[in-house]
């Protein structure tokens, strides 16, 4: 079992749209969580840090779940410019999923 | 200071040579990270250092990987008699602080062995 999954996608949204990705991960003694976008050929960016009581930078929002072991990110109000593939990390090792691909279309 | 950079950006090289990768990081971190990326997969976590001591390498990193980091500055990763299967993107990543995650990561060595 990998330490951490996501749905690859991709994820196919109009302009506007809220989307949310989730990301669940094995190691419970896991203690930070990341966003990060990537794209295409290019290296990842930190996007927001996971907190436990959630957190909110804009239209993005992410929130652990620690009982079932999964973070998640919404992103409200899409845009084209949102179009990349969301990554999660956990920190143990900075294992990195295999990330989401958001395709935002006009 | 304009971040963390790589050199070279491209390598091909044909099966069985061995090659090297230079990362400089932003100058005050004192962590340094490498990962191997392939096409449609997350990075890959292969090593870690804390100044110039390597505190942890991924079980993933063959004997045929080497990475140092002399001064506590830069980092080289060689890979010696090199296989089709290492070619991938090469990651840098630097930090000063473990848990605010990996802001800073380099552009990457795109590695095509033939």
């Amino acid at each position: 079992r990998k330490e951490v999954e996501q749905d690859p996608g991709p994820f196919n949204v109009p302009e506007g749209a809220t989307v949310a990705f989730n990301c669940t991960y094995s190691n419970s003694a896991s203690q930070s969580f990341f966003w990060y976008r990537q794209d295409c050929r290019k290296e990842p960016k930190l996007l927001m840090s996971v907190y436990s009581s959630g957190n909110e930078d804009g239209r993005f929002t992410a929130q652990l779940n620690r009982a079932s072991q999964y973070i998640s990110l919404l992103i409200r109000d899409s845009k084209l410019s949102d179009s990349a593939t969301y990554l999660c990390v956990v920190n143990i090792e900075w294992s990195f999923g295999s990330g989401t691909k958001l395709n935002v279309k006009p | 200071d304009t971040g963390v950079s790589q050199n070279p950006r491209h390598k091909i090289t044909k099966r069985g040579q061995n090659v090297t990768f230079r990362c400089d990081p932003i100058s005050e971190h004192n962590r340094l990270y490498w990962y191997r990326q392939t096409l449609g997969q997350g990075p890959e976590f292969l090593t870690y250092f804390q100044n110039e001591a390597q505190l942890e390498k991924s079980r993933l990193l063959s004997d045929r990987f080497s990475a140092e980091r002399p001064k506590g500055s830069f980092s080289t990763l060689e890979i010696q008699r090199t296989e089709q299967g290492d070619s991938a993107m090469y990651l840098c990543a630097s930090s000063f602080f473990r848990d605010r995650g990996l802001e800073f990561f380099g552009p990457g060595t795109r590695l095509t062995v033939l």
